[in-house]
């Protein structure tokens, strides 16, 4: 497995609570991604990342920031969690922006009561 | 942004028996196209993947087809094995950084 680690695993909040998970790297991969998986919807991608400082949106940002101030580590931010934000989040890292393997953290369990 | 269908949500199959599991995308844009395992409680997998300019690619028991004009690709696993138990998810990419996933198909090989 590529040298992709989250933290935390599992994290139980409460509403209005800001929260940061984090992701970080050992394989030196310029991109990151941060991606939430929930039934019925597969993975939607929150925001992305092609550099240091450098980031975008995904397909599902609202809520969502983040931060990459190294190559090694993506932060996600909730900056008010809401229980629609319940998931398990996954960071992947790729090597190429286009057509590339997506290799996946073991992937962060959110509960927002 | 890019839609992907996937179909079925869920199949059922002997040991033995092949399993095909379906895909659309709506975006003409989209020229790579993976396929992801993932197990129960594990982070997904790339399985194989296949790009706009080729119609099929096959590596040992899986194979995926694409039909650019129809805008449809497949999976099919031939000869399954209970290991092959999983959820498996298609993507479709439109550019770069984006990649867009199916629901997923929670397939079940009996033993």
């Amino acid at each position: 497995d590529a040298g992709i680690t989250q933290s935390p695993r599992h994290k139980v909040t409460e509403t209005g609570t800001p929260v940061t998970l984090r992701c970080h790297q050992t394989e030196n991969h310029r991109y990151m991604y941060w991606y939430r998986q929930d039934p019925g919807h597969g993975l939607r991608l929150i925001h992305y990342s092609y550099g240091v400082k450098d980031t975008d949106k995904g397909e599902v940002s609202d809520g969502y920031s983040v931060s990459r101030s190294k190559t090694e580590d993506f932060l996600l931010t909730l900056e008010s969690a809401t229980s629609s934000q319940t998931s398990v989040y996954f960071c992947a890292i790729s090597e190429t922006s286009e057509g590339g393997e997506l290799f996946f953290g073991e992937g962060s369990r959110l509960t927002v009561l | 942004g890019e839609n992907v269908e996937q179909h079925p949500s869920t199949l059922s199959v002997q040991e033995g028996d092949s399993a095909v599991i379906k895909c659309t995308y709506s975006d003409s844009a989209s020229n790579y196209f993976p396929w992801y395992k993932q197990e129960l409680g594990k982070r997904p997998q790339l399985i194989i993947d296949i790009r706009s300019n080729v119609g099929e690619k096959k590596d040992q028991r899986i194979a995926v087809t694409l039909n650019k004009t129809a805008k449809h690709f497949s999976l099919h696993i031939t000869e399954t094995q209970p290991e092959d138990s999983a959820v498996y998810f298609c993507a479709a990419s439109p550019r770069a950084n984006n990649l867009f996933f199916g629901t997923g198909t929670r397939l079940t090989v009996i033993p």
